[in-house]
């Protein structure tokens, strides 16, 4: 069965300290994985894709296939990246997202 | 406006009772997908539409039901409200650039 797991509901972290969100993911095919982003009172919004390999307002993720990981990382956190955060299974076949559960960071200052 | 707009933002229905919620796709996109996120939980998928058909459906009972019509904009249709149907449903336009979020309908059922 698909599915995406954000072990942490709430990571609190101060500024300037690294962040590391989690994300595992359960999936027999080739997976296409993305991470999400929701600022208070906004939208979803696309944070970045591990195809792409990009670097987004400094965050950074990589898809490991052995450990079945999307870790989304960040070496020095920053007030504004405060927001809710969800990892996201792309099924390209039926062209839908299996999110996670989402973790709320908070970056005290 | 070349986002995903949905209507109304908030609502409050009573048990039983029967909803629609509107979205209007981003410009170019001919895809519409809906989602359902419950308090703490992600989005959940419901179903898609792709010119005009359902193409695609999650674990969700027949009392969710859809439309999209000839401009791709869509509906979903909830039937005979339960309490457990509270959430933040949200549309999401697709075409070739990818997915675009809408900002969400949020029901309240009491």
């Amino acid at each position: 069965a698909q599915r995406v797991t954000q072990p942490e509901k709430l990571l609190s972290v101060f500024k300037g300290a690294p962040v590391e969100l989690k994300c595992n993911y359960s999936y027999s095919g080739s997976p296409e994985l993305f991470w999400y982003v929701q600022y208070s009172r906004q939208r979803l919004q696309l944070l970045l894709r591990h195809i792409s390999r990009e670097s987004i307002k400094g965050f950074t993720a990589d898809l490991n296939k052995g450990e079945t990981s999307f870790h989304l990382k960040k070496p020095f956190a920053q007030e504004e990246d405060s927001a809710m955060y969800y990892c996201a299974l792309f099924l390209s076949g039926t062209y839908k997202y299996i999110f996670g559960t989402g973790t709320r960071l908070k970056v005290l200052a | 406006e070349t986002g995903v707009t949905q209507s109304p933002t908030h609502l409050i229905k009573t048990r039983g009772q029967q909803v629609t919620l509107r979205c209007s796709s981003q410009s170019g996109h001919n895809t519409v997908s809906w989602y359902q996120q419950a308090l703490g939980q992600g989005p959940q998928f419901i179903f898609q539409y792709y010119r005009e058909e359902e193409n695609g459906r999650g674990n969700f009972p027949p009392r969710f039901s859809g439309l999209q019509f000839p401009n791709y904009s869509s509906e979903l249709n909830v039937n005979a409200l339960e309490l457990d149907d509270s959430a933040l449903y949200l549309c999401a336009s697709s075409g070739l650039d990818g997915y675009t979020f809408g900002s969400g309908t949020r029901l309240t059922v009491v």
